[in-house]
Formats: C-alpha cells, sequence, structure tokens
C-alpha cells in the first residue's frame, strides 16, 4: 500500500510488504531532511537523514528519497516486520540551525 | 551511555502547582531542547539551549521556565499551568555532525496532566 500523503493520516500493509510513507515538507530553504519513528510510549527515534544535495539514501531495509523541485520526501520500507508499527515524522532544518521541523506524521500498521 | 533520561515519566498537577520535569543526556552533547506534543500531533519546538545558554524560545509562555544548570542537564519549570498545556514534553540533545548537521536523540517523554 502506498500513501497518498499527509492528507492519509494512516497506512496499513501487510507483513512482509513494502510501504512508502510520503511527506511534503514546507521551507524551500531546508537542506536536511531527518525521518523519526515514534512508537507508542517513547520519544521520536531518529531512522534515517539525507541532505539536500543528494536525492536518494539507503539504510538497512529503508530507503529516503529526496524531490527538491516538488519539496517532497518519502520514506520507503522493504519487507516490513510488526516491530515497523509506528508513527512515522519527517523533519526538515537548514544545517548549521537548531531548529527542527516535524511534519504531520502518518501512522503505520502491519497486518500479520 | 547514548541515552536521554527524562523524570517523571508521568505528572498530574493541579493549575496552582509548581512542579519542574528533569531531563540529562551524557553524550556530552552541547544543545539540549525542549519539545511539546499533543495527542496525535507532531512534536513544537519549545526551547533550545546551546552550550548552557538558551538560544532559541518559540515564544512559550511565561508559565513555563526552562533551567540549564550544567551541560548535562536540563529543567522545566512549570506554574499556573492551564488545562490545555496537558501533554507530552519531550526533551533532546544533540550534536552537530562533520557534515554540519544536528542529530536530535530525544528522551522517552514526560506525560503531564493538568487538572
Amino acid at each position: 500500500g502506498e500513501s497518498v500523503g499527509l492528507h492519509l493520516p494512516t497506512l496499513s500493509v501487510q507483513e512482509g510488504d513494502n510501504s512508502i510513507i510520503n511527506c511534503a515538507y514546507s521551507n524551500s530553504a531546508s537542506d536536511y531532511f531527518i525521518w523519526y519513528k515514534q512508537e507508542s510510549g517513547k520519544g521520536p527515534q531518529f531512522i534515517i537523514d539525507i541532505r539536500s544535495n543528494m536525492d536518494k539514501r539507503q539504510g538497512q531495509r529503508v530507503t529516503v528519497l529526496l524531490n527538491k523541485t516538488v519539496k517532497h520526501l518519502s520514506l520507503q520500507i522493504a519487507a516490513t516486520q510488526p516491530g515497523d508499527s509506528a508513527v512515522y515524522f519527517c523533519a526538515e532544518t537548514i544545517q548549521g540551525a537548531q531548529k527542527l521541523v516535524f511534519g504531520q506524521g502518518t501512522r503505520l500498521t502491519i497486518n500479520p | 551511555d547514548t541515552e536521554v533520561t527524562q523524570t517523571p515519566k508521568h505528572l498530574v498537577m493541579g493549575m496552582t502547582n509548581k512542579k519542574s520535569l528533569k531531563c540529562e543526556q551524557h553524550m556530552g552533547h552541547r544543545a539540549m531542547y525542549w519539545y511539546k506534543q499533543k495527542a496525535k500531533k507532531p512534536p513544537e519546538l519549545m526551547f533550545v539551549y546551546s552550550y548552557e545558554k538558551l538560544s532559541i524560545n518559540e515564544s512559550v509562555p511565561s508559565r513555563f521556565s526552562p533551567e540549564c544548570p550544567n551541560s548535562s542537564l536540563l529543567n522545566l519549570h512549570l506554574h499556573a499551568l492551564q488545562p490545555e498545556d496537558s501533554a507530552l514534553y519531550l526533551c533532546a540533545s544533540s550534536h552537530e555532525t562533520v557534515s554540519g548537521a544536528n542529530v536530535l536523540t530525544f528522551g522517552a517523554g514526560s506525560r503531564l496532566t493538568v487538572l
């Protein structure tokens, strides 16, 4: 299942499927982007980041894509597992600045 | 130690009470943050301390008073709060990577209920 953006706050996928979470960021001056995962009862946890001079970055089972032309960021999670169930936030900032601004978030639910 | 520790985990207070939230990190990070998170909403920045000095105050009401006693500790003093201040208060600390990016490490939060 593919998210259609922040207007869809929840995303349900079958265990083992790939998921894509989208984010539209607001500040064209932002040059550093981060995805955080927040599980119930916990604080946000860093997943992966990307600088504006890149359009793709891969981690373990996760890939972040950046399209600066349309100010769009996505997080792809491969072979989702029950432990991936959480709310995912994108965040933007300017390198060297201390203000990190979070997007609205998407709740990802993994169905067995 | 790669954690940010927040106490208490839960706090219930009346509108006339004075209480404090505490945050501690031993990662050597020189920037510390307070964020407020309402249910089903993203965290919103309140304050940033850099090298123990207040560097950002996002127009937070004076009933919230931050304090940074040293580089490892961050407090948030609460006085005369309103029920709408009930939220999860998140502390974070950060270091700057060689690329110039700030990577924030968050604590688990203090869930505050104002009656």
